[in-house]
């Protein structure tokens, strides 16, 4: 079975600063990745994922996540925080099944609320 | 382009009623997926539908809880006696394969007195 841990249930930045949000996850087989965004009363949304190929990916917003096999991570950073970043942030992990597919079972990590400071 | 509806986006049970939740997919969508959010918590996978079959109820809680996505209409998730254990945000999303990249409604809050 698969697990998500989010390090930090809050991080807070200032406008402009580098963001970084961690993400650790465990799987028995190959992982698909995923970075969801959820504002306020509202669903979530895609930012980025991971299924095979370059290991750094680059998503909306201007954030982008790399994985490394080797410590089973796929932290979500973005270079600069403004203040329309403030949410909360969900790291996602999907099981590759029989024939290399995967679908859309995802096991979510606690998420990470962030906020940014003016 | 419409995305994925749900509705009532805020219900109020008593404890012993039934909730219905609905939820229509994007267009071209034929993969729906009912997911569960407890307050503090992340979401929670509840069952994986295609039109007229379930998929994967494995998150579904054995009792008094069921989910359908007929051929016509949108898909529901029905809980019967709710009780307040079941007061959280039940989102829905869709794919228009079976992949992990999903579209989420904005949620139903459920709250049981």
């Amino acid at each position: 079975a698969q697990s998500v841990t989010q390090l930090g249930s809050h991080v807070s930045v200032s406008e402009g600063a580098l963001v970084l949000l961690r993400c650790n996850y465990s799987s028995s087989v190959p992982p698909y990745l995923f970075w969801y965004v959820q504002y306020p009363n509202q669903g979530l949304q895609l930012l980025l994922k991971y299924t095979t190929g370059a290991t750094l990916v680059k998503g909306i917003n201007g954030f982008e996540a790399e994985f490394k096999k080797s410590e089973t991570s796929f932290h979500l950073t973005k270079p600069s925080a403004h203040m329309s970043d403030a949410a909360e942030y969900f790291c996602a992990v999907s099981v590759i099944g029989a024939g290399g597919t995967s679908y859309g079972k995802l096991t979510f990590g606690q998420g990470t609320i962030l906020t940014v400071h003016p | 382009n419409a995305g994925v509806m749900q509705n009532p986006r805020h219900l109020v049970r008593r404890r012993g009623q039934e909730a219905r939740l609905r939820c229509s997919p994007m267009k071209g969508h034929s993969h729906v997926y009912w997911y569960r959010q407890l307050p503090e918590e992340g979401l929670k996978f509840m069952v994986y539908l295609q039109k007229e079959n379930i998929i994967d109820e494995s998150g579904m809680p054995k009792e008094r809880f069921s989910a359908e996505f007929p051929k016509e209409g949108p898909s529901i998730l029905r809980i019967q006696q709710v009780v307040r254990g079941d007061s959280a945000a039940y989102f829905c999303a869709s794919s228009p394969r079976s992949t992990g990249e999903l579209f989420f409604g904005e949620g139903s809050r459920l709250t049981v007195l």
